[in-house]
């Protein structure tokens, strides 16, 4: 079965980091592009990251940058995305989602069911 | 950035109605735009990619349409368990951009 796991959400502090990571199973992630979004309380989706299936490139949503680092094991077929400086504001479902490229367009077809991330003291 | 205008952000409908979603992009970006169903509790799902195309497993009764700027998700004959909330996706530049999501709900 085609699966992706997300697992590295926590509640922490304001100013805090957190490593989140997506294992994939089910296919070799290696080939595919990956992607990350999130959902924060009461709030629609937001695309937050995408890598490559060589890690190069890698683009982010333009108020991440900085903060968000997005990188990949191949060999371990796992993703991850490692979140600095903490705020309220970054509270949400994290989830990873595998990326087509075709054709017929770009689209995220296998998600995750999501780890949460909750920022508070 | 591309911005996409999603509307209405909620609609109220019974079983077996049609329904119409609208996003507008604010460029042109001919058909990369993909269509999502979200639960409570669960994980996104793809229905439409590449504007029209219905992705695998996804019942015919949804629909979409559209290229350039203007995109429709039509869900003909709605069942009890599309009562969801949808969100439109462009794919056609980064950073990728998702509309603010149409809840639809029961009459």
């Amino acid at each position: 079965e085609v699966q992706l796991v997300e697992s590295g959400g926590d509640l922490v502090q304001p100013g805090g980091s957190l490593r989140l990571s997506c294992v994939a199973s089910g296919f070799t992630l290696s080939t595919y592009s990956m992607d990350w979004v999130r959902q924060a309380p009461g709030k629609g989706l937001e695309w937050l990251s995408y890598i490559d299936s060589s890690s190069n490139p890698i683009y982010y949503e333009d108020s991440l940058k900085g903060r968000f680092t997005t990188s990949r094991d191949n060999a371990k077929n796992s993703l991850y995305l490692q979140i600095n400086s903490l705020t309220a504001e970054d509270t949400a479902v994290y989830y990873c989602a595998r990326a087509l490229t075709s054709g017929s367009g770009y689209y995220m077809d296998v998600w995750g069911k999501g780890t949460t991330v909750t920022v508070s003291s | 950035d591309i911005q996409m205008t999603q509307s209405p952000s909620s609609l109220y409908a019974s079983v077996g109605d049609s329904v119409t979603i609208t996003c507008r992009a604010s460029q042109t970006i001919s058909t990369n735009l993909n269509w999502y169903q979200r639960k409570p509790g669960k994980a996104p799902n793809l229905l439409i990619y590449a504007a029209s195309s219905l992705q695998s497993g996804v019942p015919s009764r949804f629909s979409g349409s559209g290229s350039g700027t203007y995109f429709t998700l039509t869900i003909s004959g709605l069942q009890s368990e599309d009562f969801a909330t949808y969100y439109c996706l462009q794919s056609y530049g980064f950073p990728r951009t998702f509309g603010h999501g149409t809840k639809v709900e029961i009459k």
